[in-house]
């Protein structure tokens, strides 16, 4: 089975600071890792995959995040961040066994400040 | 292009009545089709899946349940609602392994 951790379930940062924004995974089997970004009251945009390649993985907005296989990590980062920013930020994981499961972490909600 | 519609896109509905939220997706055939439910405060948890038409998995034990009459339609189902279905339920598709999640922009059901 597989799990999917975001230790922080909020982060406040000011306007124009960089920011990262954790995830942790386990898994017994190898993962493709995703970055969702949820605006108030609306569905889930992606923000970043990893499929394979490249650990370090660039997505829209900005954003960037990086795999690390023996720390189990995938932790989103933006070195400049903006007050349109403000969202929750979900990491998730599918295992590559099984085409149909998307296991998501508890999220993060991203605070910017002005 | 693909476009995926869910509605309502909020609903309040009193305990012990029933609940029926569609979802239909356009421009893809043969999609795997998902039901995600998202609590107060907590992160997102897969509810139901779907590879094609009658078939469905379930992946929590609950008071609800999935059908997909349609290959692109999926519907989400309860006989008598109850206080903790309550959360903000998410419709999205996709195509295979590689390829992410598209979410609808959801339901907010508040059973009072």
């Amino acid at each position: 089975a597989q799990s999917v951790t975001q230790l922080d379930s909020q982060v406040p940062v000011f306007e124009e600071a960089p920011v990262e924004l954790r995830c942790n995974y386990s898994s017994s089997v190898s993962v493709y890792l995703f970055w969702y970004v949820q605006y108030p009251n609306q569905g889930l945009q992606l923000l970043l995959k990893y499929l394979s390649g490249s650990t370090l993985v660039k997505g829209i907005n900005g954003f960037e995040a990086e795999f690390n296989k023996s720390q189990t990590s995938f932790h989103l980062r933006k070195p400049s961040v903006h007050i349109s920013d403000t969202a929750e930020y979900f990491c998730a994981v599918s295992p590559q066994d099984s085409s149909y499961k998307l296991i998501f972490g508890s999220g993060t909600r991203l605070l910017v400040r002005p | 292009s693909q476009t995926i519609h869910q509605w309502p896109a909020t609903l309040v509905q009193p305990v012990g009545s029933p609940l029926s939220l569609e979802c239909t997706v356009e421009g893809t055939s043969n999609p795997n089709l998902y039901w995600y439910r998202q609590a107060a405060g907590r992160g997102l948890q897969l509810l139901f899946y779907s590879v094609g038409i009658g078939q469905i998995s379930s992946e929590v034990p609950q008071n609800l349940s999935a059908s997909r009459p349609q290959d692109r339609q999926f519907i989400l189902s309860s006989k008598k609602l109850l206080l903790s279905d309550s959360g903000f339920y998410l419709c999205a598709w996709g195509d295979d392994l590689n390829s992410p999640l598209h979410f609808g922009n959801g339901t907010r059901l508040t059973v009072t």
